[in-house]
């Protein structure tokens, strides 16, 4: 059954500092995965995904991921953080196989940017 | 850039009483969802629809709940009668047109349903 871990429901970092949120995955089949950001009181908007191509993958707003199939890892960076970057990142995973394209989500973690 | 629109964005019902919350999906897009984020917790997986039938559901979707695409443009959710462990926020999902993926979905931006 897949699965989704995310390390850290709530990450603090000063602002211009390195972001990293991590996410590993457990999945039978090779998945896609995705991150999401939710800001207060509004919906998902997608960040970045992977779907099999290059292994780094580039986002909005400055993000980036790098899927590691030897660590069932898709951890989230950013050189730097903004104080925009303050919000909620979901991590989700999707099994190639289903056939119902369903998302498992993660638990979130928080991000704060401290000025 | 298309979007895919909930109504209404906030909802408070009374427990016991039916709602239906309702999505407006990309318009050629062709597998639709329902999933709900209770407050403070993670996004959950409610129902995938396909062809005019559910595809999967979870456990959480029971047969308090049901979904409809009445009319080619909307899809709905009804949750027959309210508890007060139903207010979350839900969250319509589509995906999957002629030249997209059907795992690149568009979320709504949600309808918050308030139980009391």
């Amino acid at each position: 059954a897949q699965s989704v871990t995310q390390l850290g429901s709530h990450v603090s970092v000063s602002e211009g500092a390195l972001v990293l949120l991590r996410c590993n995955y457990s999945s039978s089949v090779p998945p896609y995965l995705f991150w999401y950001v939710q800001y207060p009181n509004q919906g998902l908007q997608l960040l970045l995904k992977y779907t099999s191509a290059a292994t780094l993958v580039k986002g909005i707003n400055g993000f980036e991921a790098e899927f590691k199939k030897s660590e069932t890892s898709f951890h989230l960076t950013k050189p730097s953080a903004h104080m925009s970057d303050a919000a909620e990142y979901f991590c989700a995973v999707s099994d190639r196989g289903s056939g119902t394209y369903k998302y498992i989500f993660g638990t979130g973690t928080r991000l704060k940017v401290l000025a | 850039e298309p979007e895919v629109t909930q109504t209404p964005s906030h909802q408070v019902t009374q427990m016991g009483q039916e709602v239906i919350l309702r999505c407006v999906p990309i318009s050629n897009h062709l597998y639709f969802y329902w999933y709900r984020q209770i407050l403070g917790q993670k996004v959950e997986f409610l129902v995938s629809f396909y062809n005019n039938e559910i595809s999967e559901k979870s456990e959480i979707f029971d047969d308090q709940f049901s979904v409809e695409r009445p009319d080619g443009s909307n899809f709905t959710l009804k949750i027959r009668s309210t508890k007060l462990e139903d207010s979350a926020m839900y969250f319509c999902a589509s995906s999957g047109g002629a030249r997209t993926s059907p795992y690149g979905y568009t979320f709504g931006s949600g309808t918050r349903l308030t139980v009391v």
